[in-house]
């Protein structure tokens, strides 16, 4: 069954740079999205973006000028960086698989604190 | 920022049917199909409807999802406990170049 492991630093200092990368054990890389979402505290669900296996990448209108996800086929991973962290940015992430309309696979979430 | 506009919460007893509803626009449910996800407290989402009303094997017939024009509902009929939890609904924006979730209902049961 597919399942999706997220890993990366969980405390960050203003102005700093988000890393979390997302392993994929299972199924077949291609022809699916690879997304990132966020939620901060308490709050509901925000889309980040995502990219295809090819590398063909869409972002959140709002985050585009400090996000970038990647992709690693050879690897079965997928990456987000999101540049100049603000306390706004404190939330939980979360790796998912996508198809079609919807995402099927989700990780188990990366909490990111952002503090000084 | 949320596009789509759920109810914050929604309750029933145990064998009861509630009803979430979320309301959207014509760039996103209007032209696109709408996705529900659960959410158990401490855990991620879990895909429960997609497509605006197809269930993913293992999701029990008691949820069922509809839509008609720039609104989409979720139904859970025969509320159970362990039903409670948050839901959200979900759908491309063509405005947006992106996609956008509704603003989370809170199930309880009482």
């Amino acid at each position: 069954q597919v399942q999706l492991q997220q890993w990366g630093a969980g405390l960050l200092k203003p102005s700093e740079t988000l890393s979390l990368t997302c392993d994929v054990y299972g199924g077949s890389f291609s022809g699916y999205y690879w997304s990132w979402i966020r939620q901060p505290p308490g709050k509901g669900l925000e889309w980040i973006g995502d990219i295809y296996h090819s590398g063909s990448a869409n972002c959140n209108p709002s985050l585009k000028s400090r996000v970038t996800i990647s992709v690693d086929t050879s690897k079965n991973q997928f990456s987000l960086k999101l540049s100049s962290v603000t306390a706004a940015d404190t939330a939980v992430y979360y790796c998912a698989r996508g198809y079609g309309d919807y995402e099927d696979h989700w990780g188990q979430g990366t909490l990111v604190t952002v503090s000084s | 920022q949320s596009v789509l506009t759920q109810p914050p919460s929604a309750s029933g007893t145990p064998g009861q049917r509630v009803t979430i509803s979320c309301s959207g626009s014509s760039s996103n449910i209007g032209s696109n199909t709408v996705t529900w996800y659960q959410q158990l407290p401490g855990t991620a989402p879990k895909l429960l409807i997609y497509s605006n009303n197809q269930r993913p094997s293992g999701v029990p017939d008691r949820f069922s999802g509809s839509k008609s024009g720039t609104s989409a509902s979720l139904a859970i009929s025969g509320l159970q406990s362990e039903d409670e939890a948050d839901y959200y609904c979900a759908a491309w924006d063509d405005s947006l170049s992106g996609r956008v979730f509704g603003t989370g209902t809170k199930v309880t049961v009482l």
